[in-house]
């Protein structure tokens, strides 16, 4: 399955952080979700091919990048209190819609 | 804007009865419809999906009903359960994105025994 690390972090505000996410075997797509409390997930961006392949109404503080495992990166840089929410990151194959979610990130920022 | 709305934000439902979840979306160009479900502390997992070319789609006791000229969807719980006590998300996307969804904002589903 998909798995994200770590499950839970709390961060200062203006710090740095990354995420972590290990794709489905053989999955080639991975898309990042920021799902606030309460609140349905929002589309952060895409990578296919180690590429941004679309993004969401998120500030380039967001970036993001994929290994050649499959495995991605999700950076987050001069963190804000608005940024604590469950950081999901969802795999598929390229041209597949079916995806599979990881459980998470719970990032709290004070 | 909120590109896929979604009714009602909970839903409190007798074990045995139906539980119905309701979604309408703008954008026309959307054309894969899946429907996700969310325990606490977990990601959201595929329930069922659905395409616009069909009106309606089951499996088991979850069956989508899609209404294409009104650009809504719902998903209808049978016999609900105490163990589908969970949160309900609908979701749209365009399927040469992948997995670019726009979630609608969720319905909190409760049965009763």
């Amino acid at each position: 399955g998909v798995t994200q690390s770590p499950t839970h972090l709390i961060k200062t505000r203006g710090q740095q952080v990354t995420l972590r996410c290990s794709s489905q075997s053989g999955h080639n797509t991975v898309s990042w979700y920021q799902q606030a409390l309460g609140q349905g997930p929002q589309f952060i961006f895409q990578y296919y091919r180690k590429e941004e392949n679309g993004r969401g109404n998120f500030p380039p503080r967001f970036s993001g990048l994929q290994f050649p495992n499959d495995s991605s990166e999700l950076n987050v840089n001069a963190l804000e209190l608005d940024d604590s929410a469950l950081y999901l990151c969802a795999s598929s194959l390229q041209g597949v819609t079916e995806a599979f979610f990881g459980q998470g990130t719970r990032l709290t920022v004070v | 804007q909120q590109q896929v709305k979604q009714s009602p934000q909970s839903l409190i439902v007798q074990k045995g009865g139906i539980s119905i979840i309701n979604c309408a979306y703008e954008n026309t160009a959307f054309d894969y419809f899946p429907w996700y479900q969310q325990f606490p502390g977990k990601g959201p997992a595929l329930l069922i999906a659905i395409r616009p070319d069909v009106s309606e789609k089951k499996e088991g006791r979850f069956t989508i009903s899609f209404n294409k000229s009104a650009k809504q969807f719902s998903l209808h719980i049978m016999d609900s359960q105490p163990g589908d006590s969970a949160t309900y998300f609908c979701a749209a996307s365009m399927m040469n994105t992948g997995n670019q969804f726009y979630f609608g904002t969720g319905t909190s589903l409760t049965v009763i025994p």
